[in-house]
C-alpha cells in the first residue's frame, strides 16, 4: 500500500540556516504530494503541494520538488526564521478516486535566534 | 478566508461514555474527512464522506464510530462507547470536488478519555 517515510526530528537550527527535511514515498501510479505545517497550538495548514512529476511546490520561502525517479519530496528553505518553528508533515494522496491522505510521522523544527 | 472550525477544542470524557465531535466545513466544499493523531504517532485517516454517505473508511472506523451531516452545515463524529485508546487529537477536513486536490483542516479537538 501507499506509505510516506519522513526524516525523524527534532531538528534544531539557528536563524538563517538552511533547512532540509527529507520525505520519500511508496505509491502506485502518480500520487499528489503535500507538506502540511502545524504551528504550536494550531491545526494542520497546507504549506505546499505538487501534483505531478517534476512539479515544484513553493510557499513562504519553502520549496519541494516532486521527484518520481527517487520517489522523494524533500522540503527545503534557504534561510529559516524563528517563526518557522513548527511540526512539518509530508503526506500523499493516491491517484484516482482515492482521496484520503497518507501521512509521515512529522518532523519537529525548532529555530533559535 | 474561509476555514474549517471544530468544537470543542478539548473534550475530557469517562471511559464508556459517548462523545460527539463537531465540525463546520468550508461552505462550498463537498468532501468531508475525519483524521486522528494519537500522541507521538502518525496522523491516521478515519473516514471520508460525500453525497451524504461514507465513501471510504479505515480499519480504525469500526462500529463504535459514526459520522453524520445533520443539517447541511455541521459534520459530526460520534464515538459510542469511548475507550482509553481513543484518546487523540481528532482533525476534521474538507475539500471541493474536482478542482481541488488538497484538503483544508480544522484546528482539531483533543479528546482525553479517562
Amino acid at each position: 500500500g501507499n506509505s510516506v517515510t519522513q526524516m525523524e526530528g527534532p531538528v534544531t537550527l539557528s536563524e538563517e540556516a538552511f533547512l532540509t527535511i527529507n520525505c520519500t514515498y511508496t505509491a502506485t501510479g502518480y500520487p499528489s504530494l503535500f507538506w502540511y505545517v502545524q504551528y504550536p497550538g494550531e491545526g494542520l495548514q497546507l504549506l505546499l503541494k505538487a501534483t505531478k512529476a517534476d512539479d515544484k511546490g513553493s510557499n513562504k520561502g519553502f520549496e519541494a520538488t516532486y521527484r518520481k525517479e527517487t520517489t522523494s519530496f524533500h522540503l527545503e528553505k534557504g534561510s529559516v526564521q524563528v517563526s518557522d518553528s513548527a511540526v512539518y508533515f509530508c503526506a500523499l494522496r493516491g491517484a484516482g478516486n482515492n482521496r484520503k491522505l497518507i501521512w509521515g510521522l512529522g518532523t519537529s523544527l525548532a529555530v533559535n535566534p | 478566508e474561509p476555514e474549517v472550525t471544530q468544537t470543542p477544542s478539548h473534550q475530557v470524557t469517562q471511559m464508556g461514555q459517548e462523545v460527539i465531535l463537531r465540525c463546520v466545513p468550508i461552505s462550498n466544499h463537498l468532501y468531508f474527512y475525519w483524521y486522528r493523531q494519537i500522541l507521538g504517532q502518525k496522523v491516521e485517516f478515519l473516514v471520508s464522506f460525500y453525497n451524504n454517505e461514507i465513501s471510504e473508511k479505515s480499519e480504525i472506523f469500526d462500529d463504535q464510530f459514526s459520522v453524520e451531516r445533520p443539517d447541511g452545515s455541521n459534520f459530526t463524529l460520534k464515538i459510542r462507547s469511548t475507550k482509553l485508546e481513543d484518546s487523540a487529537m481528532y482533525f476534521c477536513a474538507s475539500s471541493e470536488e474536482v478542482r481541488q486536490v488538497e484538503a483544508f483542516f480544522g484546528q482539531g479537538t483533543r479528546l482525553t478519555v479517562v
